[in-house]
């Protein structure tokens, strides 16, 4: 079965530094996303992506973020410069096209961003 | 968005049915429920959606009440591996704006035990 896939798994950085976080999505799927959990805490929206643009953004993502699809296939998280709160799992979600689709997204493993 | 309540958490017997109750009173006639659900810090994974009308795949059964005010999400079978927390979410329909987004709350966290 397709799945969604993350990289890194668990990425350490020091507050200040910029990280990329890394996700390929299903492969006919057009629509993505980003959401993040605080450890202990609900999962929240980030932004949605679709035809080389976000879509829809929340507050918590500002300018110290962007995405990118800078192929065919990968889609990528970009934190300019990481604070302590920036800490938590970040998900990558995918779904299919319109007409196909049940409007499901398509979770991935995450990636445990730790902000030292 | 239309707001759901679940309960904090609930304990099942493996084997037994698991009923996860939602209230969503303030749900509009163009919105879906939703059930999605995390084992343990992983990626949310889709279960079931429904409209109006009762809804059952290979996971579960989703019962919507007449009114829509309601739903309850049915394992009929819980496993060990069902223990997760379980997101019961109300969504407008495709042809809303801001239906992209999946706006989670704190769910339902279930205990499967042997």
């Amino acid at each position: 079965e397709p799945e969604v896939t993350q990289t890194p798994s668990h990425q350490v950085t020091q507050m200040g530094q910029e990280v990329i976080l890394r996700c390929v999505p299903i492969s006919n799927h057009l629509y993505f996303y980003w959401y993040r959990q605080i450890l202990g805490q609900k999962v929240e929206f980030l932004v949605s992506f679709y035809n080389n643009e976000i879509s829809e953004k929340s507050e918590i993502f500002d300018d110290q973020f962007s995405v990118e699809r800078p192929d065919g296939s990968n889609f990528t998280l970009k934190i300019r410069s990481t604070k302590l709160e920036d800490s938590a799992m970040y998900f990558c979600a995918s779904r299919e096209p319109d007409g196909l689709s049940t409007y499901e997204q398509y979770f991935g493993p995450g990636t445990r961003l730790t902000v030292t | 968005d239309a707001k759901t309540t679940q309960p904090t958490s609930m304990d099942c017997a493996e084997g037994r049915a698991a009923n996860l109750p939602c209230n969503h009173s303030t749900i509009s006639g163009n919105e879906y429920v939703y059930w999605y659900r995390q084992i343990h810090s992983q990626g949310p994974q889709y279960i079931i959606h429904g409209l109006k009308n009762n809804e059952t795949n290979e996971m579960a059964s989703l019962i919507i009440t007449e009114d829509r005010k309601s739903s309850t999400l049915i394992l009929p079978h819980a496993t060990l591996r069902d223990t997760a927390v379980y997101y019961c979410i109300v969504r407008p329909s495709y042809l809303n704006t801001g239906f992209q987004k999946l706006v989670f709350g704190t769910g339902t966290r279930l205990l499967v035990s042997p």
